[in-house]
């Protein structure tokens, strides 16, 4: 089974930190992307990455960055964390082509 | 470009009726299409897909969903819900030509299942 892991379940962080989530996948997938979800908005696509090091804007990729060193490896980063990025944010993983895509468990995160 | 539309944001249905959950897209290309289910807390599960082929798709827990590209619609049924079937529920759509597979997103449909 294809397995993608999020570093946490529940964050909490405050205005202006430097947030980093990380996610990991067990299945040597070429693509890997990063969502966040909101009521009412379903998932938005904000980073994805086809390669290590390769990296594309996806909708909503404003406040954001992404760095992928290992292919196993997606990290998402706030900058400076800000109250709109308050959310639940979902990695996901798929081979090129393929029509799936795997999703992470999710990180809640709150910015105080 | 691509988009999805589900009708309903909630939906409320009695144990053991029919689930039907809609779901209507746009594509400049064929499709592929699918429906992912999310239990309180966790991450994305795929339920069911269409890519080519037969459009009548058959996914997991009773799950089933017909492509019918006349209406631009790919609709969720299932004939007799279960209090288990209580989610939340996302269509999703991406372009068959997309080597990269992005996936756009429907607004998703609450799903509450009454005894």
């Amino acid at each position: 089974d294809v397995k993608v892991t999020q570093s946490s379940r529940y964050l909490v962080k405050r205005t202006g930190e430097k947030v980093f989530l990380e996610c990991v996948q067990d299945m040597d997938h070429e693509n890997m992307f990063w969502y966040r979800q909101d009521p009412g908005l379903g998932l938005r696509l904000i980073y994805f990455s086809y390669d290590v090091k390769m990296k594309e804007k996806g909708d909503i990729p404003e406040g954001y960055s992404v760095s992928r060193e290992k292919k196993e490896r997606f990290s998402l980063i706030l900058e400076s964390a800000s109250t709109n990025q308050t959310s639940m944010y979902l990695c996901a993983s798929t081979t090129r082509w393929a029509d799936t895509q795997y999703f992470g468990p999710g990180t809640r995160l709150t910015v105080l | 470009a691509q988009s999805v539309t589900q009708l309903g944001s909630h939906v409320s249905v009695s144990e053991g009726a029919l689930v039907l959950l809609r779901c209507n897209y746009s594509s400049s290309v064929p499709p592929y299409l699918f429906w992912y289910v999310q239990y309180p807390n966790q991450g994305l599960q795929l339920l069911l897909k269409y890519t080519t082929g037969a459009t009548l798709v058959k996914g997991i827990n009773g799950f089933e969903a017909e492509f019918k590209k006349s209406e631009t619609s790919f609709h969720l049924t299932k004939p007799s819900a279960h209090m288990s079937d209580a989610a939340e529920y996302f269509c999703a759509v991406s372009l068959s030509t997309d080597s990269w597979g992005k996936l756009q997103f429907g607004a998703g449909t609450q799903v509450v299942v009454t005894p």
